[in-house]
C-alpha cells in the first residue's frame, strides 16, 4: 500500500515556541491531506483539510492562526503549531489520499503520528 | 466532527474467539470504513463498505452495513494476540471522514 511518512515521531518543546510537523506521501501524489488531533484513549478529531495549492479548510473551533497548514506540493504538507502551550500537547496525525479532490470513495493512508509535549 | 459511536468501548477476549464491535452513525454516508490503530501509532485501513453494499469480507474480517439503521459491525474471526489494537469506524460524507470513538480490543493468549 501507499506510504505516508510523518516526522518527527515525537517532540518536546518549551511553551511559546513553534513546532513544525511534516507529512510526506512517498509513493503517490496526495491531492488531499487531512490533519487530525487525538487525545489519549479518544477518537481522532479532524482539524483541517488541505488540497494541494489551496488554502486549508479548518474545522469549527480550530484556530487557523495557531495551527498553520501548508500543502505546497503533491507530496508534502506541514502543520506548524505556533506559540505552543501545554494545552496543545497531543498526538497529531496526518493522512493523505490521491484522486480528485472531493472524491471520497477511497481509503486514507495515515502517517505514524507525532506526539507533541509542550512544557 | 465525530459522527460514529462505537460499542463496546473495550473488549477482552481469548485467542481464537471472535470479536464483534458495532458502529452507529447519524447522517447519510457515501461509505463507511474501518481502521485499526496500535498504541501510539497511525491508523491502518482495514476495509471499506459502500453505502449500497450490505456485507463485505476481507480475510478474517467481516463487515456489515445497515443504512436503514445507520449501523455497521466489524467481526474479527479466530482472533490472535496480534489483533490487540483499537478499532475505529469512519463515515465518509461531505468530502471528509469522521471517526467514531473506537473499540479497544485485547486478545489474551
Amino acid at each position: 500500500g501507499a506510504v505516508v511518512s510523518q516526522h518527527p515521531s515525537w517532540v518536546i518543546c518549551k511553551s511559546g515556541t513553534s513546532v513544525k510537523i511534516e507529512c510526506r506521501s512517498l509513493d503517490f501524489q496526495a491531492t488531499t491531506m487531512f490533519w487530525y488531533r487525538q487525545f489519549p484513549k479518544q477518537s481522532l478529531m479532524l482539524m483541517a483539510t488541505s488540497n494541494e495549492g489551496s488554502k486549508a479548510t479548518y474545522e469549527q473551533g480550530v484556530e487557523k492562526d495557531k495551527f498553520l497548514i501548508n500543502h505546497a506540493s503533491l507530496t508534502l504538507s506541514t502543520l506548524t503549531v505556533t506559540s505552543a502551550h501545554p494545552e496543545d500537547s497531543s498526538f497529531y496525525i496526518c493522512s493523505a489520499r490521491g484522486g480528485s479532490p472531493g472524491l471520497l470513495n477511497e481509503k486514507l493512508f495515515f502517517g505514524s503520528g507525532t506526539q507533541l509535549s509542550v512544557l | 466532527s465525530q459522527q460514529g459511536e462505537e460499542d463496546p468501548q473495550a473488549l477482552s477476549i481469548q485467542e481464537g474467539e471472535n470479536a464483534t464491535m458495532n458502529c452507529s452513525y447519524k447522517t447519510s454516508i457515501n461509505n463507511l470504513q474501518w481502521y485499526r490503530q496500535n498504541s501510539g501509532r497511525g491508523l491502518v485501513h482495514l476495509i471499506l463498505i459502500r453505502s449500497n453494499e450490505r456485507e463485505k469480507h476481507s480475510g478474517r474480517l467481516r463487515v456489515t452495513l445497515d443504512t436503514s439503521k445507520k449501523s455497521s459491525s466489524l467481526l474479527i474471526t479466530a482472533s490472535r494476540a496480534a489483533d490487540t489494537a483499537s478499532y475505529f469506524c469512519a463515515t465518509a460524507a461531505d468530502y471528509k471522514l469522521s471517526f467514531g470513538a473506537g473499540t479497544t480490543v485485547t486478545v489474551r493468549a
